[in-house]
């Protein structure tokens, strides 16, 4: 099983949709978790952080649960420019044997249509 | 500018024939990574530093080597590189003295080796 797994779509939206994606981890000792997005092959960005209590940065919603191992992404009212590859990434914890280690999921690909 | 750079952006090369990506930064940053970028793989780290002179393997560092001798930079080694090593490479970093947990991470702009 990998460690971090993502449903790679692609996922093809109209504009103005909402939609979800979610990813799961294997490392129940992991310590933080991020939504990553790249475009056509250049380099990834930071989206947002994913906090415990869920966070919010205008259209995007992040969720953890870390009983149920898994992080998630909304986006609501879609636009053209959100087409792009979004990458759950999670961080080993700090002091633990996987301090320094960040593990990538493959990303999932969408592409938001007029 | 605060920058990741990466040289060269492009290569191609032969089996066998070692060659140097290098990176760098001017963030003043104590961590350095370097992942590869597979198609259906996703980026997988190959090694990664949490300050000059202290490197730690991640999950694919076979057939690569690092060092880091400065802060700023953090150049990945193929002493003998072949066919399995073409792909995207990106290199990256990210402040260490505010804690880890949630610090970002600046990538580079890439570097796609063929190696034939």
């Amino acid at each position: 099983r990998k460690e971090v797994e993502q449903d790679p779509g692609p996922f093809n939206v109209p504009e103005g949709a909402t939609v979800a994606f979610n990813c799961t981890y294997s490392n129940s000792a992991s310590q933080s978790f991020f939504w990553y997005r790249q475009d056509c092959r250049k380099e990834p960005k930071l989206l947002m952080s994913v906090y415990s209590s869920g966070n919010e940065d205008g259209r995007f919603t992040a969720q953890l649960n870390r009983a149920s191992q898994y992080i998630s992404l909304l986006i609501r009212d879609s636009k053209l420019s959100d087409s792009a590859t979004y990458l759950c990434v999670v961080k080993g914890r700090a002091g633990g044997t996987s301090y320094g280690k960040l593990t990538f999921g493959q990303g999932t690909i969408l592409t938001v249509h007029p | 500018e605060a920058q990741v750079t990466q040289n060269p952006r492009y290569l191609i090369t032969v089996t066998g024939k070692k060659l140097t990506v290098t990176c760098s930064q001017n963030m003043n940053h104590e961590y350095m990574s370097w992942y590869r970028q597979d198609p259906g793989l996703g980026l997988r780290q190959i090694y990664y530093s949490m300050n000059v002179e202290v490197t730690d393997k991640g999950d694919v560092p076979e057939g690569y080597k690092v060092s880091r001798k400065e802060k700023r930079n953090f150049p990945l080694i193929l002493e003998s590189p072949s066919p399995n090593q073409t792909s995207l490479y990106f290199c990256a970093s990210s402040r260490l003295t505010n804690g880890w947990s949630y610090n970002e991470q600046f990538f580079g702009p890439g570097t796609r080796l063929t190696v034939l």
